[in-house]
Order: C-alpha cells, then structure tokens, then sequence
C-alpha cells in the first residue's frame, strides 16, 4: 500500500523559511515523479512543484519560483520543498502527490498524502 | 496556462439522481491529460478519472469522464451518500499543472 506522511507545517513569520518533508513507502520512490499541491484555507487546489524520479529536473509555479526548492532523497524515500521568504499568502496545506506513471513527472496523482498546514503570519 | 473553469459551483442533488459536472478550458487539452479528483471534507484529493475517461483503481462505475477539446464532464450514474463532496478537475498536459476551482455536490 502506497503512503505519504508530509510533516514540517508550522507557524511562520513572513519573510521566513520552512522545510517541508514527505516520506513514502509502498512503492519504489525513484521510479516516480513527485509533486506539492497546496489548498489555502476553503479554497481549490493549486500546483506548486514537481521533481524527476532522479531528482534532476524540477518545475515550479510562478507564484513561488525563486522562493521555493524543491529535492528529494531516495535512499531516504523522502521529497522535500524549502520555503524561504514567505508570504502570508503561502498559508495553506501542503499535500505532496505521487504521479500516476512511471518515469512520467507531469501527470495525474494516484496517491496524496494528508497534508501538513502551513501558516504565514505576524 | 490553461484555465479551467468548473460549473457549476454548486450541485444540490438527492441520493439516487444522475450528476453531470462540466470544466471547460481555456484551450484545447488533449484527452490523454485530463483527470478528475474527489475530495471529501477533512481529506486528501482521491483521483476518480484520468485520460478523460478511464477509472482510477477501485473507482465504481457509477462515476464516468467524458469530452474532448475544451469541454469535459464528469457523470455520476446514481449518487450515493459517499459521493457529496467537492469534485476538481485538473489538466497535465502542459505545464503549469491546473486545476478547475472546484464543483461541491451538496445534498438537496
């Protein structure tokens, strides 16, 4: 069974930095493409990053590009996304996706993990 | 960036009765990058369709995707009591990955 715990959401002043991280089991993590989706609060979903099976290519959306980085570890089967000079418009949960395909980074998301909520405030 | 535009916001509908859900895009999306999510409240999004049409696994066949160019819709046979929830489509075919804002079916 496919799982994905995010874990890193916390309380943040604006201007400042977080890392979030994402840790799967249940399949073979090199092999896929990984993404963050995030949902402000009552809003929809919005993309906001995707990285390589091997780690080397990487997208980003426009509203955190140059802000946000995103890695993974595979011998740790773990994604993350450094947030720095945030944005009280950041505030949202952070959900990391599994793509549906192998080897294939843009594409629909089988798995979703539960979130981990970001807040951005004074 | 493709828009995708859902409508209608809100669907108030019984258990039993048929739902059609529309996106509309801004352009042309192939049929091969076009999905629908479930999301209940309090959980994670659940893929329900991709490629317009094909089921995700362990999706009943109730639910079914349909369209082309820049219309597509999701149909709900006959609503169960599970189904009342928020309902997002998303097109990846090009980059930025977007998502429609969302279609809550509500129970009338």
């Amino acid at each position: 069974e496919v799982q994905l715990l995010e874990s890193g959401g916390d309380l943040a002043q604006p201007g400042g930095s977080l890392r979030l991280s994402c840790t799967a089991s249940g399949f073979t993590f090199d092999s896929y493409g990984m993404t963050w989706v995030r949902q402000a609060p009552g809003k929809g979903l919005e993309w906001v990053s995707a990285i390589g099976g091997n780690g080397d290519s990487t997208w980003y959306a426009d509203s955190v590009q140059g802000r946000f980085s995103i890695s993974r570890d595979n011998s740790k089967s773990t994604l993350y996304l450094q947030m720095n000079s945030l944005r009280d418009d950041d505030t949202a949960v952070y959900f990391c996706a599994k793509s549906a395909v192998r080897e294939i980074v843009i594409y629909s998301f089988d798995s979703w993990g539960q979130g981990t909520l970001v807040t951005v405030s004074s | 960036e493709i828009v995708l535009t859902q409508s209608p916001g809100t669907l108030s509908l019984s258990p039993g009765e048929r739902a059609t859900l529309s996106c509309r895009a801004s352009r042309s999306v192939s049929t091969t990058y076009l999905a629908w999510y479930q999301q209940r409240p309090g959980q994670s999004p659940r893929l329900l369709i991709y490629g317009t049409s094909a089921r995700a696994t362990g999706i009943p066949d109730r639910f079914s995707g349909s369209g082309s160019g820049t219309d597509f819709t999701l149909t709900i046979s006959r609503l169960e009591p599970e189904d009342f929830a928020v309902y997002y489509c998303q097109q990846y075919g090009t980059t930025p990955i977007t998502f429609g804002q969302g279609t809550r079916l509500g129970l009338k």
